[in-house]
């Protein structure tokens, strides 16, 4: 059975950083693309990043360029996004999804973890 | 980017009843391999999001019948026969032809009557 546990969220202060985990289960974690997307409260979902099955390559939605950065530790089959610089609009459930590359995209979902950037 | 719209914004339905959504993308979605990379979700109260239907019209593991996906180049429809509880929540389009960014339309609320 396919698992995703995300972990790492909480209450931030503008301007901080935060990392957040995603550790997989049930698959074998280096043949898929991995992703990030995050629905702020009573909003809809938005993609926030994605990486290669292999770590080579990432993609970032431009309001988070810059600011966050997405890896994967294959041997460990976890997924991490390193959140920088937050701004109070980075406010959201953060979620982790498997991806098939864009033929398949976020066909399995963690159950979230909600980050609050408030002072 | 890509815009999703997805109508209407909010469907009242009645258990046992059909009823469609529809998605329509702001420009083509058929991408340069020829598929067309138009895909469903559905976010049940208080759940993660669940993918339904891939490329238009696949159905993904475990997707009863009940539900159909349709449409080309800019315009989609999601269809549910034989509605029941369990298919009450927030259902999303998502176009991942025109990556990056990938685009969800902002949901449409499937609830009783």
């Amino acid at each position: 059975e396919v698992q995703l546990v995300e972990s790492g969220g909480g209450l931030v202060q503008p301007g901080r950083s935060m990392k957040l985990s995603c550790a997989a289960s049930g698959f074998t974690f280096n043949n898929y693309d991995m992703a990030w997307v995050c629905q702020a409260p009573k909003k809809g979902l938005e993609w926030v990043a994605t990486i290669s099955y292999d770590g080579s390559s990432t993609y970032y939605r431009d309001s988070v360029k810059g600011r966050f950065t997405i890896s994967r530790d294959n041997a460990k089959s976890t997924l991490y996004l390193q959140m920088d610089s937050l701004r109070s609009e980075d406010t959201a459930t953060y979620y982790c999804a498997r991806q098939r590359g864009i033929k398949v995209p976020f066909d399995y979902w963690g159950q979230g973890v909600m980050v609050t950037v408030s002072s | 980017d890509v815009l999703m719209t997805q109508t209407p914004v909010s469907l009242p339905v009645s258990l046992g009843g059909q009823v469609s959504i529809s998605c329509r993308s702001s420009q083509s979605l058929v991408h340069s391999d020829g598929n067309t990379y138009l895909h469903w979700y559905l976010q049940k109260p208080g759940q993660s999001p669940q993918l339904l239907i891939y490329r238009v019209s696949n159905r993904f593991s475990g997707v009863p019948d009940r539900f159909s996906g349709s449409g080309s180049g800019t315009d989609f429809t999601l269809k549910i026969s034989r509605v029941e509880p369990e298919d009450l929540g927030v259902y999303y389009c998502l176009q991942s032809t025109h990556f990056p960014p990938y685009t969800f339309g902002a949901g449409t609320k499937l609830e009783l009557k």
